[in-house]
């Protein structure tokens, strides 16, 4: 059974720009949830999408979006990337909406110059 | 919102002895509570998690205690061993996926 795959694994990006990052969870898995991951604030929740709705969101500035297709694969977006973006982008996956035992995929690492 | 404190930030054993971390959490609706691990470079991997309905769960050297009215849990790993060096995070949900996770705790089991 193949774990939950992120595409970029890597990308560099320059201020100002837009970037799109991919999430395809395990299958049969519906929920798809996406965090970030720094060295100063550590892991924190961004949204969660199950059934193409999104049902949890962070406390992050709406330049931080996201969509999940009828396969369950999500994507998020960041637009008018700042510095502070560079972050470890980590996906994860589960079973159901609320099922909380969460897979997370190998991320992907965003660098804003 | 959740605050989850994750202690030590650091911890450093001989191997063959037992390591513990400790969280606290302020949301009393917190009912999920996992602990994952992450090696360098590599994915948060889940390895216990326990449910508010259970005071302690155990899995192999790997065991969590839950204390609800003070709101902590803790991590216990015992016989430690040099693959158990890693990041360990806390976190805990209100029974969605919004996990809030701890700072982090980066042991070091030296052989």
């Amino acid at each position: 059974k193949a774990g939950v795959t992120q595409t970029p694994r890597y990308l560099i990006k320059t201020r100002g720009q837009q970037v799109t990052l991919s999430c395809s969870p395990i299958s049969g898995h519906r929920s798809v949830s996406w965090y970030q991951q720094t060295p100063g604030q550590g892991l924190q929740f961004l949204f969660e999408y199950f059934s193409e709705t999104q049902r949890n969101k962070g406390n992050f500035p709406g330049r931080f979006s996201g969509r999940q297709f009828s396969n369950s694969r999500s994507e998020m977006n960041v637009s008018t990337l700042e510095l502070g973006d560079s972050a470890l982008y980590l996906c994860a996956s589960s079973l159901n909406f609320g099922a909380n035992v969460l897979t997370f995929g190998a991320g992907s690492r965003l660098t804003v110059l | 919102g959740e605050n989850v404190e994750q202690h030590p930030s650091t911890l450093s054993v001989q191997e063959g002895d037992s390591a513990v971390i400790k969280c606290t959490y302020s949301d009393s609706a917190s009912n999920y509570f996992p602990w994952y691990k992450q090696e360098l470079g590599k994915r948060p991997q889940l390895i216990i998690d326990i449910r508010s309905n259970v005071g302690e769960k155990k899995d192999q050297r790997i065991a969590v205690t839950l204390n609800k009215t003070a709101k902590h849990f803790s991590l216990h790993i015992t016989e430690t061993q040099p693959e158990d060096s890693a990041v360990y995070f806390c976190a805990a949900s209100r029974g969605n996926n919004d996990m809030r996770f701890g700072a982090g705790t980066r042991l070091t089991v030296k052989p």
